[in-house]
């Protein structure tokens, strides 16, 4: 029961483009929403998160998209640039539970 | 200002052993979650220590347990070590009290078991 899904396993883009990393949920009851960024042998950065009250957060080249009536959440990430090629994870939780559940990751490559 | 870190950094064990991996949470942090992360998935949650005691837990067997010290840092045991037990294993700090936690992870201890 994968309740929180990452359909595209893989995103290229162009340096300076905009890349577009979506996530989908079936949990109504989540309410808080964390993208992280995972590098080869390193564990997983926490980058930005949202909490289901709002639908938008920024912080610099990265924005995150809530759409609760979709269950659905995407990471804009402008303008890309090399450093980012990674593997992105969205995680959702409950309040207070502790426990983030996670996608299976979508590796992002920038191409220069 | 010390983030998470975990050791070993690389295990080797066989069928049957049982290993024990360590973690120190980011200064100021006193909650330790614990993951394990299989090649080509997304992490997944085995259990939450807050208050040396076990708060949260995933949807692993009894031979997976741990503890935390007064200290916030924790071990993770795993007894009876399966073949389906390598992963790289994730341990992420928290501060409790929060009504949204943000996790903090480590870089992870990668177990082998042959």
């Amino acid at each position: 029961d994968q309740q929180v899904k990452q359909n595209s396993p893989s995103l290229s883009v162009q340096e300076g483009r905009i890349s577009i990393l979506n996530c989908d949920y079936t949990n109504s009851m989540f309410d808080y929403f964390l993208w992280y960024k995972k590098y080869p042998a390193e564990g997983p950065t926490f980058l930005i998160s949202i909490s289901s009250i709002k639908d938008k957060n920024e912080d610099g080249r990265f924005t995150v998209f809530l759409n609760k009536s979709a269950k659905h959440l995407s990471l804009h990430i402008v303008p890309s640039q090399p450093g980012d090629s990674a593997v992105y994870f969205c995680a959702a939780s409950l309040s207070n539970t502790g426990k983030l559940i996670f996608g299976q990751g979508t590796t992002l490559q920038v191409k220069p | 200002d010390a983030g998470v870190t975990q050791s070993p950094t690389h295990l080797i064990k066989t069928r049957g052993q049982q290993v024990t991996l360590r973690c120190s949470p980011k200064s100021g942090h006193d909650t330790v979650s614990w993951y394990q992360q299989a090649l080509g998935q997304g992490p997944q949650f085995i259990f939450q220590y807050y208050e040396e005691e076990e708060r949260q837990r995933g949807n692993f067997p009894d031979r997976f347990s741990g503890h935390q010290f007064p200290n916030y840092s924790s071990e993770l045991n795993v007894n009876a070590l399966l073949l389906g037990d390598s992963a790289l294993y994730l341990c992420a700090s928290s501060l409790a009290g929060l009504v949204q936690e943000t996790q903090y992870f480590g870089p992870g201890t990668r177990l082998l078991v042959l």
